[in-house]
């Protein structure tokens, strides 16, 4: 069974602070995939690494995947409201000959900004 | 294009009742994959339905079971309810399913009581 790990599980800044949001599995996956979901609604996703060692930004978030492919993590830079939310990663596995691969979701990083 | 519309929003049922939820997916998207959320448990994989066809499965009871019609639209049925069966039940789309990016709905939210 592939478990992805989130840390921190909870966190609450102000803005402009800067944050860092880590996914860890004993795994190796074929990519990891990340997605904030706000209270009410489903997941939206954000990004997709797929090569070890892969740098991703998308303006103020910066997404990395570790170079063994086991781990990743988001940087968000001068954090505002508006990023507050429920932050996943889910790992896609290495499928079995024969087997269809499927997303496995982490723990979640849930995160305010506050004003 | 419009996304993946779940419905309904939200149901109320008594335990032992049975439920259907059905999703659309996006136009052009031939997988379907069903999780359930919940606070303590977070995002746990159901199935994954494919051309019609059931790929993957998660580790849940067989009260749980699904489908995918010829216009790929999917139901997820729930038989002989549960309390602990409350939670937001998320679907999602995607081109080649597996691994793949994944477009979510908005969900479905049961209670059960």
């Amino acid at each position: 069974t592939q478990l992805l790990e989130q840390s921190p599980q909870f966190l609450s800044i102000q803005e402009g602070e800067n944050l860092t949001v880590y996914c860890n599995s004993s795994s190796v996956f074929s990519s990891l995939q990340w997605y904030r979901q706000e209270p009410g609604e489903g997941p939206v996703l954000l990004v997709t690494v797929v090569t070890g060692g892969e740098v991703k930004k998308l303006k103020r978030l910066t997404f990395q995947f570790g170079d063994a492919r086991k781990d990743s993590s988001l940087h968000i830079t001068a954090a505002q409201p508006g990023d507050t939310g429920l932050y996943l990663c889910a790992g896609a596995g290495l499928a079995a000959a024969g087997t269809a691969s499927k997303l496995t979701f982490g723990t979640g990083t849930r995160l305010q900004v506050t004003l | 294009k419009a996304g993946v519309t779940q419905t309904p929003r939200y149901l109320i049922k008594t335990r032992g009742q049975q439920v259907t939820l059905s999703c659309s997916p996006i136009s052009g998207h031939r997988s379907v994959s069903w999780y359930q959320q919940t606070p303590g448990q977070g995002l746990q994989f159901l199935f994954e339905y494919f051309s019609e066809t059931q790929r993957n499965k998660g580790n849940f009871p067989g009260r749980f079971s699904g489908r995918q019609f010829s216009n790929s639209r999917s139901e997820m049925n729930v038989s002989t309810l549960e309390l602990g069966d409350s939670a937001l039940y998320l679907c999602a789309s995607s081109y080649g399913g597996g691994g793949t990016e994944a477009f979510f709905g908005q969900g479905t939210r049961l209670t059960v009581v």
